[in-house]
């Protein structure tokens, strides 16, 4: 079955940017399947970031959609999270997911990775 | 986009049934079948345990079961028992083709 792994710092300077790669293993990026960020803040709820499809269309939050990008590395099997000016609201744990091409829920996660925005 | 609502807590004994509700409105809940539940355990990702408002994947215990009323999805445990203490999220397709999710739900087994 399809296995995802989140990489990349765990701190993030404020104003800077929050950089995240998710390796997707036992499947292909090129299939038909988008390919989503979704992130969760200590203690509270999950957020949808963005989504990616093999073509390279993207969908994002309206709320985050200034600051964020995603792209894919197909050479790599792998596709990217940035985050552009965080703060400390954007400290969160960051988690990849799979959702199939034609549905609408998210069915493989990856474990997610802590990602804390400090000077 | 708001998050949907749904209730802070929910408990309930050995064997019995819950259910948690989630409100949104008619650009994401009420105007597609396409919400979706996962659990999530402390410490670890979420699981999907239903989509496309009742559909269940095949791993999953039959004692998970989802129905959606106008703009207000459900999910109902029955059978409850203590591996179904978790924190609980609904999500939801919107027309401007994103995804929103619940505010989430903690289930206590007492």
């Amino acid at each position: 079955q399809v296995q995802l792994q989140e990489s990349g710092p765990g701190l993030a300077k404020p104003s800077g940017t929050l950089s995240l790669t998710c390796a997707v293993s036992s499947g292909s990026i090129r299939s038909s399947n988008w390919w989503s960020w979704i992130r969760q803040p200590p203690g509270k709820g999950l957020e949808w970031i963005g989504e990616i499809y093999h073509s390279g269309s993207t969908n994002y939050n309206p709320s985050l959609r200034s600051r964020v990008s995603i792209s894919l590395d197909k050479s790599k099997n792998q596709f990217s999270l940035n985050l552009r000016s965080v703060t400390a609201a954007d400290t969160a744990t960051y988690y990849c997911a799979r959702n199939p091409y034609g549905d609408y829920q998210f069915d493989y996660w990856g474990q997610g990775t802590l990602v804390t925005v400090s000077s | 986009q708001s998050a949907l609502t749904q209730p802070a807590s929910v408990s309930g004994s050995p064997g019995q049934s819950i259910t948690i509700s989630c409100t949104g409105t008619s650009s994401d809940v009420g105007g597609y079948n396409y919400v979706s539940w996962y659990q999530q355990h402390p410490g670890k990702a979420p699981k999907l345990v239903i989509y496309d408002v009742s559909d269940r994947p095949s791993v999953v215990s039959n004692r998970f079961s989802g129905s959606k009323s106008g703009n207000t999805a459900s999910l109902t445990i029955s059978g409850l028992q203590a591996e179904d203490e978790a924190d609980y999220y609904c999500s939801s397709y919107t027309s401007s083709s994103t995804y929103v999710f619940g505010t989430g739900t903690k289930v206590t087994v007492l």
